[in-house]
């Protein structure tokens, strides 16, 4: 059965930094681009960040780059999100998906359940 | 990066067919035949419905149906049931390799 667990939520302060971890479990974790997406207290979904299979392509959205950092441990079957600098609008569930090998494309058949980032002093 | 623009709502009674709309511009749902579409129940994890504009993912019911012309992306409910009220969310590849979610849309079963 695949699985993704989602860890490392919490309250932070304006400015303080988080890593969050996505755990995988029922699958071939190395074959599939894995990305983040985060879903704002009332708002809609916002893609983030995606990673290669093997780690070397990631891509982000501009609001983050330069902040946040994907990354992946293909031993531990994780996928992780580093953010630093973090402001009140990055408040919000994070959630992990895993993409479909093909086609490429904003395809998630599978999600994490989702970890709260609040941003607040 | 602009969010895809969506209806806030659209509503039907059981039975009927609803049309979502999904509207893009020429880098992202225009150029790519990579458009997916998500029911998102609240307080549970988005599900995809459709993927590569019109594909269902297996155990997907074949009530929902996707389609694309030009800028809009379109996804179809047929024989709307109760269970179909969620947020419904459209997402495209854009250029440069990323991608772009919609507003996303009420479905509301009258």
């Amino acid at each position: 059965e695949v699985q993704l667990v989602v860890s490392g939520g919490g309250l932070v302060q304006p400015g303080g930094s988080l890593r969050l971890s996505c755990a995988a479990s029922g699958f071939t974790f190395s074959s599939h681009w894995m990305s983040w997406v985060r879903q704002a207290p009332g708002k809609g979904l916002e893609w983030v960040a995606n990673i290669g299979q093997d780690g070397t392509v990631k891509n982000y959205v501009d609001s983050v780059k330069g902040r946040f950092t994907i990354s992946r441990d293909n031993a531990k079957n994780s996928l992780y999100l580093e953010i630093n600098n973090l402001r009140a609008e990055d408040t919000a569930l994070y959630y992990c998906g895993r993409q479909l090998i093909s086609p490429l494309g904003p395809n998630f058949d599978y999600w994490g359940q989702g970890t709260l980032v609040t941003v607040s002093s | 990066q602009s969010a895809l623009t969506q209806p806030a709502s659209v509503s039907g009674s059981p039975g009927q067919s609803i049309t979502i709309s999904c509207i893009g511009t020429s880098t992202d749902v225009g150029s790519y035949n990579s458009v997916s579409w998500y029911q998102h129940h609240p307080g549970k994890v988005p599900k995809l419905v459709i993927y590569g504009v019109t594909n269902r993912p297996s155990g997907v019911s074949n009530r929902f149906s996707g389609s694309k012309s030009g800028y809009t992306a379109s996804l179809t409910i047929s024989g709307l049931q109760t269970d179909d009220e969620a947020d419904y969310f459209c997402a495209s590849y854009a250029s440069s390799n990323v991608f772009v979610f919609g507003s996303g849309t009420t479905v509301t079963v009258l």
